[in-house]
């Protein structure tokens, strides 16, 4: 079964530390993956989309690595803000016959708050 | 910025009731997407449109739900008639040509089933 696994559920830091949002999903045979940022009562709003051929990709203070052997990617955030508190998820767009499945299957997320 | 738009943002309605759900994709997406979140169970999707022909609705109950694209516009999601587990808040999103497009999310429908 094609699953997608992030812990920890919930995580809060001090402003400024940098830190490390972990996902991991069963079955290597992945197409992407996305991170999605949630606020509360909003939308998701897309960060990073990394392609199944690609280690990484970085935006500002934000670098998502992709490692399909281990079956894990990584959400890097450097020099957290307050403004970073947000419900961070990770979505898996798993290969299919003839190209992407399409849908996007999530985890449940990690709920991170940034003290100032 | 172009936005996926969708309505109602929050519905409450009693049991038995039909409901109607709308989204307008993004201008030039050819996939769209609606997907039910709940705290127990997270993001799950419910069905699946590409150039507005359904590819996957097994996330549905067919008994009572309904997904269409009456054109490239609009998508709906009708739920007939509506039970209290249906109380989730319900996201459209859309998706341009090619797998490697990310998919872009509306701000939801909150929905209450009294």
């Amino acid at each position: 079964k094609q699953e997608v696994t992030q812990i920890p559920a919930a995580l809060s830091v001090p402003e400024g530390e940098n830190l490390v949002l972990n996902c991991s999903f069963t079955d290597s045979a992945i197409y992407n993956l996305q991170w999605f940022r949630q606020d509360p009562g909003k939308g998701l709003t897309s960060l990073l989309l990394i392609q199944s051929s690609q280690r990484e990709q970085t935006s500002g203070r934000l670098n998502a690595s992709l490692d399909k052997s281990s079956g894990r990617s990584t959400l890097y955030i450097a020099a957290s803000q307050p403004g970073d508190s947000a419900t961070y998820l990770c979505a898996v767009n798993w290969r299919t016959y003839g190209g992407s499945q399409g849908n996007l299957i999530f985890g449940k997320g990690t709920k991170l708050s940034v003290k100032p | 910025d172009a936005r996926v738009t969708q309505t109602p943002r929050h519905k409450v309605t009693e049991m038995g009731q039909e409901v109607t759900m709308r989204c307008q994709p993004i201008l030039g997406h050819n996939t769209v997407f609606w997907y039910r979140q709940t705290m127990m169970q997270g993001l799950e999707l419910l069905a699946y449109f590409r150039n507005r022909a359904p590819l996957d609705d097994s996330g549905m109950p067919k008994d009572r739900f309904s997904a269409e694209m009456p054109d490239a516009t609009l998508a709906t999601l009708k739920i007939q008639p509506s039970e209290p587990r249906d109380s989730a808040v319900y996201f459209c999103a859309s998706g341009g040509g090619g797998g490697n497009q990310p998919q872009h999310f509306g701000d939801g429908t909150r929905l209450s089933i009294l």
